[in-house]
């Protein structure tokens, strides 16, 4: 079965540079969501889209800005990248005419690294 | 807002046993879901399993099971039969609905000693 593909997987990028990570979503998917994992941290949530609109937000930057595309895919942009921004970003996909569960299914990671 | 907790940082089990792990939740929600999801070394989040709160009934998926205890906000984690393969971050979460994030709790890291 297709899974959430992610990409890159690895990122390495100076502090002040700007980064670009990418999301595919499991086909017929509606529902991208958007997590940052710290080192020895639970996952925390920073956005997500249904049908391309916005739906919720948590606890993004104001550096950080994210869209989804007609194509479902997901992009998440993070200007000014700072030491702290380094973590594991998480992409996960739902569907939510799938009954009531609406199971997310999570992509590998982008591991990104700021020096 | 909603919380999950989970009280044990760290837990060991036996190849062949058995072993709980524990998570407490609070949300002011009538209806929700929770799940628990395992992160092994490679740090890929896999679903483990599933519960409608509206569902009475434990949900289970071959040696994992769960205890749904809704009015004390309990969602225990049962692993039967440990495997090598089970060592990993597992870690508890709840979202209010159709749609909504996933709110997760710290971790338990288990490992599994054969």
């Amino acid at each position: 079965a297709a899974g959430v593909i992610q990409s890159p997987r690895h990122l390495i990028k100076e502090k002040r540079e700007t980064a670009t990570l990418k999301c595919y979503p499991i086909p017929r998917h509606d529902t991208v969501y958007w997590y940052q994992q710290g080192p020895g941290q639970d996952p925390q949530f920073l956005i997500s889209f249904y049908e391309k609109m916005q739906s919720d937000k948590g606890s993004i930057p104001d550096r950080f800005s994210a869209q989804q595309f007609s194509d479902y895919h997901s992009e998440l942009n993070m200007s000014s990248l700072e030491l702290g921004d380094s973590a594991l970003y998480f992409c996960a996909s739902s569907n939510g005419l799938a009954g009531n569960t609406d199971t997310q299914y999570f992509g590998p990671g982008t591991r990104l690294t700021v020096l | 807002a909603q919380t999950v907790t989970q009280s044990q940082p760290e837990m060991s089990v036996q190849e062949a046993e058995t072993v709980t792990l524990s998570c407490t939740y609070d949300t002011s929600e009538n209806n929700y879901y929770l799940f628990w999801y395992k992160q092994p070394p490679s740090r890929q989040m896999i679903l483990v399993i599933r519960q409608e709160a509206y569902k009475q009934q434990n949900a289970t998926e071959n040696r994992f099971s769960v205890n749904f205890q809704k009015a004390a906000k309990s969602f225990s984690l049962k692993i039967s039969d440990s495997q090598l393969g089970d060592t990993a971050m597992y870690f508890c979460a709840l979202k209010k609905s159709s749609g909504d994030k996933l709110t997760f709790g710290t971790g338990t890291r288990l490992a599994v000693r054969p």
